[in-house]
């Protein structure tokens, strides 16, 4: 059946480099895409999104990359700081729709 | 301003008890979706209210159940408890009825034995 899912279940990278999360989907219907951070304890926390109309959308330290022709989504983090390590959830999402898919999630850990 | 709340915060049930878990939105959000987390997996939409109405559903059995107060509160309902119902719990709430931009509680830890 159609889902999300990632390419990597962890990631580690070092205090001040880049991290590079990816995503792949395989729903062509899906419109909307998003990602979340979830750090222990807590529930998901929205980082950024991207409309299917978009290749790329920038916010702070994050960018999201969409490519539709290979259905691939990745969430680039910029200088990856201790207080990023936590589990990222890619997911998909048609536009007024009412169930918002996840994927299994990556696991990020900062090494200082 | 208050972020969405989820109560209670730990819940240990029996199997075949029923159990009921309570979710308040940010204030001036009308869509509550519900969420169950099996420990080491992505998040799975349970159900979406909006204007006290049920306006999507996941894939649960009929033994799940939710309803919207009012006030936009949620109350989500569970009987005949699994062993496989062992999850965290999260609610979410949007301003309107699509899926942009949801807002998570922090969720509750359901433990049947």
């Amino acid at each position: 059946g159609e889902s999300v899912g990632l390419h990597l279940p962890t990631l580690s990278v070092q205090e001040g480099d880049n991290s590079i999360i990816n995503c792949a989907y395989s729903n062509s219907a899906s419109d909307y895409f998003i990602w979340y951070k979830q750090e222990s304890g807590k529930g998901p926390q929205f980082i950024i999104d991207i409309r299917s109309n978009m290749d790329k959308r920038q916010g702070q330290r994050v960018t999201v990359l969409l490519n539709k022709t290979v259905k691939h989504l990745s969430l680039q983090i910029a200088a990856t700081q201790p207080g990023d390590s936590a589990v990222y959830f890619c997911a998909e999402n048609m536009i007024n729709n009412n169930d918002m898919r996840f994927g299994a999630g990556t696991r990020l850990t900062v090494k200082p | 301003d208050a972020g969405v709340t989820q109560s209670p915060t730990h819940l240990i049930k029996t199997r075949g008890q029923h159990v009921t878990l309570r979710c308040s939105p940010i204030s001036g959000h009308k869509s509550v979706s519900w969420y169950q987390q099996v420990l080491g997996q992505g998040p799975q939409f349970i159900f979406q209210y909006y204007e006290k109405e049920e306006r999507g559903r996941g894939n649960f059995p009929d033994r799940f159940s939710a309803r919207q107060f009012p006030n936009y509160s949620s109350e989500l309902n569970v009987n005949a408890l699994l062993l496989g119902d062992s999850a965290l719990y999260l609610c979410a709430s949007s301003l309107a009825r699509g899926s942009y931009e949801q807002y998570f509680g922090p969720g509750t830890r359901l433990t049947v034995t």
